[in-house]
C-alpha cells in the first residue's frame, strides 16, 4: 500500500547549523509532495511543495530535494533557527502524511 | 481574510455521547478536508468533501464516523457513541477549487478528550 515514512522521529541542531529532514515514499506514481511544519499546540502550515518533475525547489531558507529513483525526498532549512523548532511533516499529494521529525534548535 | 476556523477547540466527552467538530473553510475554498493526529503521531487523512459530496472517505472508520459539508454552513464531523480511543486533535483543512488535494490551509484543531 502506499505509505510516507520519516527516517528519525526527533534531530537536534545548533543555531545557526542547517538541517536535514528526510522522508521516504513508496507510490512510484506520487507526482506532488509537501513540506508542512506543526508548531506545538498548532494546525500545520505550508512550508514548500516539489512536483515530479524537478529535482530541487528552493525557497526562503528551506530547499526541498527528490530523488524519484530512490523514492526519497528532503527538507533543507538553512542556518536554522530558534523559531524553527517544531514537527516537519512531509505529505504526498497533501493527502498521505509521514509520522512527523521533530526539530529542536539549541541556542 | 479570516483563515480556518474550528471549533470547539476543546471538547470534552464521556464515553457513549456524540461529539461534533465543526469547520469553516477560509472564504472562497469549497474543498475541505478532516484528519486526526494522536499524541506524537503524524495526521492520517479521514474524508474530503466539497459542497455537498464526499469525495473520499477511505480514511473514515466504518462505524460511528461520519461528515458533512452542506451547501450553507461549515462542515460537520460527527462522532457518535464516543470511546476513549477516539481521543485526539481533529483537524480540518480547506483548499480553493483549483488545488484539488494539493496545499491545504490548516485549522487550529479541535481536541477532544473522551472521559
Amino acid at each position: 500500500g502506499e505509505s510516507v515514512g520519516l527516517h528519525l522521529p526527533t534531530l537536534s541542531v545548533q543555531e545557526g547549523d542547517n538541517s536535514i529532514i528526510n522522508c521516504a515514499y513508496s507510490n512510484s506514481a506520487s507526482d506532488y509532495f509537501i513540506w508542512y511544519k506543526q508548531e506545538s499546540g498548532k494546525g500545520p502550515q505550508f512550508i514548500i511543495d516539489i512536483r515530479s518533475n524537478m529535482d530541487k525547489r528552493q525557497g526562503q531558507r528551506v530547499t526541498v530535494l527528490l530523488n524519484k529513483t530512490v523514492k526519497h525526498l528532503s527538507l533543507q532549512i538553512a542556518a536554522t533557527q530558534p523559531g524553527d523548532s517544531a514537527v516537519y511533516f512531509c505529505a504526498e499529494k497533501g493527502l498521505v502524511f509521514g509520522k512527523g521529525t521533530r526539530l529542536s534548535v539549541i541556542a | 481574510n479570516a483563515g480556518v476556523m474550528q471549533n470547539p477547540r476543546h471538547l470534552v466527552r464521556r464515553r457513549g455521547q456524540e461529539a461534533r467538530l465543526r469547520c469553516s473553510p477560509m472564504k472562497g475554498h469549497s474543498h475541505v478536508y478532516w484528519y486526526r493526529q494522536l499524541p506524537e503521531e503524524g495526521l492520517k487523512f479521514m474524508v474530503y468533501l466539497q459542497k455537498e459530496n464526499i469525495i473520499d472517505e477511505s480514511g473514515m472508520p466504518k462505524e460511528r464516523f461520519s461528515a458533512e459539508f452542506p451547501k450553507e454552513g461549515p462542515s460537520i464531523l460527527r462522532i457518535q457513541q464516543v470511546v476513549r480511543g477516539d481521543s485526539a486533535a481533529y483537524f480540518c483543512a480547506s483548499s480553493p477549487p483549483s488545488a484539488q488535494g494539493h496545499e491545504q490551509f490548516f485549522g487550529p484543531g479541535t481536541r477532544l478528550t473522551v472521559l
